[in-house]
């Protein structure tokens, strides 16, 4: 089977910066998701990587080294509105996707 | 309609009862798939559906069936509920099932047996 692991639960201050790590083992690889869910709401699409190396989008940035199983998700200028669970993904052989249990990240004042 | 709708919104049912969650989505895409999401497990995949007319079994398919008669709907039924399967159910569907096409989400059913 697959196995995907990331920390449970991270808190930060406002305007920090957070990294979420990621840690995979799986039956081939075709990429890897992150995902934002907040309390009670769908996951919603935050970045994609299949090439090692940092892909920005904002304030968010992932970074994959498929050589190391090894990805993170990095937060920037973290808002309240930033408070919520982040969920590792990674595509196998079978193109389909295996999630991670999800990071909660609380931010406070 | 706008992305993908999911009914109900929550559910409390009996044991043994059958129960259909519906699923909806208008963006043509045509891969669909079933999760169930369980405090400290994440995510897991019930079933999938690449195309219309073909269904697929996933992690966790026990006690459960799907159906894809068309591109936009695709129902889960429990045909004999117990209580493991108390859950939040989400549907999710992407433009292909190829691994690099994005899964969008819809919003949900939340199902308590009793």
């Amino acid at each position: 089977g697959q196995n995907i692991d990331q920390p449970t639960e991270m808190t930060a201050t406002e305007g920090a910066i957070v990294q979420i790590n990621c840690t995979y083992q799986t039956s081939g690889f075709n990429g890897l998701f992150w995902y934002q869910q907040h309390a009670g709401e769908a996951p919603t699409f935050l970045s994609y990587n299949v090439l090692d190396g940092l892909e920005e989008k904002g304030r968010f940035s992932s970074f994959l080294s498929r050589s190391k199983g090894y990805s993170y998700l990095l937060l920037k200028e973290l808002q309240m509105k930033d408070s919520a669970s982040y969920l590792c993904a990674v595509s196998s052989n079978d193109y389909k996707l295996s999630f991670g249990a999800g990071t909660t990240v609380t931010v406070r004042a | 309609i706008a992305g993908i709708t999911q009914a109900p919104t929550s559910q409390i049912l009996a044991a043994g009862r059958r129960m259909t969650l519906r699923c909806t989505q208008d963006m043509r895409h045509n891969a669909m798939y079933w999760y169930r999401q369980d405090l400290g497990l994440g995510l897991r995949l019930i079933h999938y559906s690449n195309t219309a007319g073909t269904t697929g079994k996933g992690e966790v398919p026990d006690g459960y069936s799907v159906s894809r008669a068309n591109t936009d709907d695709f129902p889960l039924t429990l045909a004999s509920a117990v209580p493991s399967q108390t859950s939040v159910y989400f549907c999710a569907s992407s433009r292909t099932s190829g691994g690099a096409d994005t899964q969008y989400f819809g919003p949900g059913t939340r199902l308590t047996v009793l």
